[in-house]
């Protein structure tokens, strides 16, 4: 099993260009999420999705879109990239069927916007 | 609303001492969960340890043991007889029975354990 893969590993945007961040599951989980991860601030939630065709904001939303059309991919767009999305971006997934069970994460996505 | 408090920024020791790495949390949920991960240097991150909201019970693994106390909403993660490959950021997170058991992390602690 592959687990959770990311695509790109590393991205470099302008500002204004528009991107998708792939986030891939062979696990059968329901659940998927996306953080961002900032020096000082921890992961903050994005979005996630309790299943397809299901998702729902978290603490940082703005500037980012998600859809969930089948059980396998959550992409993570960015509509018009700002400097203020230069982060690590993080997808995880999880059973949600038994929910103290752990996220799965994926490697990361390194994204600077010049 | 949730929330996960990582009140400690940064830590350092030398090793072989012991350490405690502070979490509080705040949720209004009856039914929840709280993980600690690890993210070593590489970036990777690394499930640590889950407990749900009906079981205090500390537990200990090897080297590192946790305390859960409701009655103060802590969930503290104790190095004991640190090492250089202890040195990482450690997050405490949050899950709960309500927003489809979305996941809270804390802003994390790094630990620098010098030899």
């Amino acid at each position: 099993n592959a687990g959770v893969t990311q695509t790109p590993k590393f991205q470099v945007l302008k500002t204004g260009q528009s991107m998708t961040l792939q986030c891939a599951q062979d696990m059968n989980h329901e659940y998927m999420s996306w953080y961002r991860q900032d020096p000082g601030m921890g992961l903050r939630l994005i979005h996630y999705s309790v299943g397809a065709g299901i998702t729902d904001q978290g603490e940082v939303p703005n500037g980012y879109n998600v859809s969930r059309s089948t059980t396998e991919d959550f992409p993570l767009r960015l509509l018009s990239a700002a400097p203020s999305q230069t982060s690590v971006y993080f997808c995880a997934s999880s059973f949600r069927g038994a929910p103290n069970q752990p996220q799965h994460f994926g490697d990361g996505t390194r994204l600077s916007i010049l | 609303a949730q929330k996960v408090t990582q009140a400690q920024t940064e830590i350092s020791v030398v090793e072989k001492e012991d350490v405690t790495l502070d979490c509080v949390y705040e949720t209004r949920d009856t039914t929840y969960y709280l993980f600690w991960y690890k993210q070593p240097p590489s970036g990777e991150l690394v499930f640590l340890i889950r407990r749900n909201s009906f079981d205090e019970q500390n537990e200990i693994s090897g080297r590192y043991s946790w305390n859960f106390q409701k009655s103060t909403s802590s969930f503290n993660f104790t190095i004991t007889a640190s090492q250089v490959v202890d040195s990482a950021v450690y997050f405490c997170a949050l899950s709960g029975d309500t927003g489809g058991f979305k996941t809270i992390f804390g802003a994390g602690t790094r630990l620098f354990v010098k030899a």
